[in-house]
């Protein structure tokens, strides 16, 4: 069974600044996906960013950045430039490749000051 | 807004009561699923449907039955349920289960609480 886990279960910012959070995950699969997911209060969780484990460069949306490390099973995300709207939940969730379940960490919440 | 519907948004019901929950996605997609989010807790998935038939139950307590008349719309029908499945359930969809080549677009969810 996959494992996936977020060791920091809040983090505060200032705004403009950069935060980095961490995830690590424990599989024997070898084919996968990784995902960083973004739960703003009360409102509807959306996907971030999505990276493929056979590929080895590192995956980026605008201002959001993995670091993806697929020997020590580490999978951080940074949020640069932070923006008031980037407080929220974050979370960290596996896939194998053929299956259909997500697996996620327990969260980090992210808490953007101005 | 992510195309994903849930009502209701909040439920307050005794452990005799029977409810439902209710999922709609209005994004032509053929794979739905159920997850519970409780505090301090990972989220949880509860079942997943593709072409709406069943393809995984997480080990899920007989108090709550999923329901999938068609792509388009997803049910969870409680009952006799206990005070720890207070939670947020979420639903979500996705193109189809095909790993994670699909995203998966999630509801607001709805927040039970069990008297």
């Amino acid at each position: 069974a996959q494992t996936v886990t977020q060791s920091q279960p809040e983090m505060s910012v200032q705004e403009a600044e950069t935060v980095t959070l961490s995830c690590t995950y424990d599989t024997s699969e070898n084919n996968y996906y990784l995902f960083w997911y973004k739960q703003p209060p009360s409102r509807q969780m959306i996907l971030v960013i999505r990276q493929e484990a056979y590929k080895q460069q590192n995956a980026t949306e605008n201002r959001f950045s993995v670091n993806f490390q697929k020997a020590a099973k580490s999978f951080s995300l940074k949020i640069s430039d932070s923006q008031l709207g980037d407080t929220a939940m974050y979370f960290c969730a596996f896939i194998k490749a053929a299956g259909n379940k997500l697996t996620f960490g327990g969260g980090t919440r992210v808490l953007v000051k101005p | 807004e992510t195309g994903v519907t849930q009502t209701p948004r909040h439920l307050v019901m005794g452990m005799t009561n029977k409810k439902s929950l209710k999922c709609e996605q209005h994004l032509g997609h053929n794979a739905m699923y159920w997850y519970k989010q409780s505090a301090k807790k990972p989220l949880e998935l509860m079942f997943v449907y593709n072409f709406k038939e069943q393809t995984e139950n997480n080990s899920v307590p007989s108090r709550f039955s999923p329901e999938c008349p068609n792509s388009s719309h997803l049910f969870l029908h409680l009952h006799t349920l206990q005070p720890e499945d207070s939670a947020l359930y979420l639903c979500a969809s996705s193109q189809t289960t095909s790993g994670g080549l699909y995203e998966q677009y999630f509801g607001p969810g709805t927040r039970l609480t069990v008297t």
